[in-house]
């Protein structure tokens, strides 16, 4: 089945410095990725879309200088957090749409990141 | 104001027996609904979704109601499994613009099943 990579799975940092995290389709092509955030005990919430050889669309509330999105291939979307800070720390997970299987509305995630910053 | 909503924060089932999870929406533009299934530390995975056009869909022990006059789904599990311990997501899909689709979710209910 569709498979999507994310690393690194858990990262701790310091106050101010950035952080990177990758997603990778691996056994498929995705134009379109999708970045989520969870708070304990709260939802899964849409932060932005990447979309391949374009700019990604935020969605309303996030920072789209604070977290930064590179989808440079049709298998991979980044996350930037940048200067971080403690109120980032949270549970970062990304997902795609892969071709065919249950319809267009199934998303296929990635094993999550969890973002602890000092 | 959340438009998915799932009020039980936690659900505790014996072994066997049915495990019934709720959902209610207040988007009466949602069309697709699709419960997920998470472990700790892992992303959620799919598990059963079903259309607006329909009330019912079953897989395995896995069954999907929909109430469309009710804006209410539920899963069921039956027979509940001690590996069937998670959170389940209701998740919700309506189309914007360019012809994508965006999901919302509840907050999830956590299924503990006791052997």
């Amino acid at each position: 089945g569709a498979v999507v990579s994310q690393h690194p799975s858990r990262v701790i940092c310091k106050s101010g410095t950035s952080v990177k995290i990758e997603c990778r389709s691996l056994d498929f092509q995705a134009t379109t990725m999708f970045w989520y955030r969870q708070f304990p005990k709260q939802s899964l919430m849409l932060m932005a879309t990447s979309n391949e050889g374009s700019k990604a669309t935020y969605e309303q509330g996030v920072e789209k200088d604070k977290f930064l999105i590179n989808h440079a291939s049709l298998t991979l979307s980044t996350l930037t957090v940048t200067s971080a800070h403690p109120e980032d720390s949270s549970f970062y997970i990304c997902s795609a749409r892969p071709p065919g299987g249950a319809g267009a509305n199934v998303l296929t995630f990635g094993a999550g990141s969890r973002l602890t910053v000092l | 104001d959340q438009q998915v909503k799932q009020n039980s924060p936690s659900l505790s089932v014996q072994e066997g027996r049915i495990s019934i999870l709720n959902c209610d929406y207040t988007n009466s533009m949602f069309d697709y609904f699709l419960w997920y299934k998470k472990y700790p530390a892992e992303g959620p995975t799919f598990l059963i979704s079903i259309s607006s056009i329909k009330d019912k869909n079953e897989d395995g022990r896995f069954t999907v109601f929909l109430n469309k006059s009710a804006k209410h789904l539920s899963l069921h599990i039956v027979p509940s499994q001690p590996g069937d311990s998670a959170v389940y997501f209701c998740a919700a899909s309506a189309l914007r613009g360019a012809g994508s689709y965006q999901l919302t979710f509840g907050k999830g209910t956590k299924l503990s099943v006791i052997p």
